[in-house]
């Protein structure tokens, strides 16, 4: 079924460096969620976004919600090492199907 | 609230063996979610439910799993018989049914079958 592509898979940085991940869909989303998810951890909800075009901000991130509502991105500013870990988009199919992207892992160099 | 609950944390058993995988989602919340976790797969939905009824076991990946949710405050997913491959983490995870509402997850289960 349908699923989010997420981009990319793996990303290092140095801390202080920004970071972003993208997901892309081929049609449209009806809203998108994120998590986090340290190394050992289980998934953590972080946001929604259901507005075509939002943009909401938890101090160093900020996620985005495209114009067509096929796109999202999650963008960390200036990354800091508690930032490591995986973050996941998710979906919703149909009613209640919540499936999830294939993540991209943060790794960072102190 | 304690959160989901899952048990064991970790199970190791050989090829061949029963496995059971333990849940008990968060008090009123109405889904409940299995997923399995791998580097290769990413988290995989398995099936999930409604008011204990099962709506979707799309994911399960063949006869050997099962999943069973008896009340609204448990549930299982049962492997049989276990093989190398199923060797992963297994989340459980639950949400009232309001729209937007967030998956809570539980630790999860670390399965080795060896």
């Amino acid at each position: 079924g349908q699923q989010v592509m997420q981009i990319p898979q793996y990303q290092h940085v140095q801390e202080g460096e920004d970071f972003t991940t993208y997901c892309n869909s081929s049609t449209t989303l009806s809203n998108i969620q994120w998590y986090k998810q340290r190394p050992g951890g289980h998934p953590v909800f972080l946001i929604q976004l259901v507005k075509s075009g939002e943009v909401k901000k938890q101090k160093r991130l900020t996620f985005q919600f495209g114009e067509a509502k096929k796109n999202s991105s999650l963008h960390i500013t200036a990354t800091q090492t508690t930032d490591v870990g995986t973050y996941f988009c998710q979906e919703l199919l149909g009613a209640q199907k919540l499936v999830f992207g294939q993540g991209t892992r943060l790794t960072i160099n102190p | 609230d304690a959160g989901v609950i899952q048990s064991p944390r970790h199970e190791v058993t050989e090829m061949g063996q029963e496995v059971t995988l333990r849940c008990k989602p968060i008090s009123g919340h109405d889904y409940l979610f299995w997923y399995r976790q791998t580097m290769m797969r990413g988290l995989e939905l398995l099936i999930y439910f409604n008011n204990n009824v099962p709506i979707d076991d799309s994911g399960m990946p063949e006869d050997r799993f099962s999943a069973k949710m008896p009340n609204a405050s448990f549930s299982t997913l049962k492997i049989q018989p276990s093989e190398p491959r199923d060797s992963a983490v297994y989340f459980c995870a639950s949400r009232v049914s309001s729209y937007n509402s967030p998956l809570h997850f539980g630790n999860g289960t670390r399965l080795t079958v060896t």
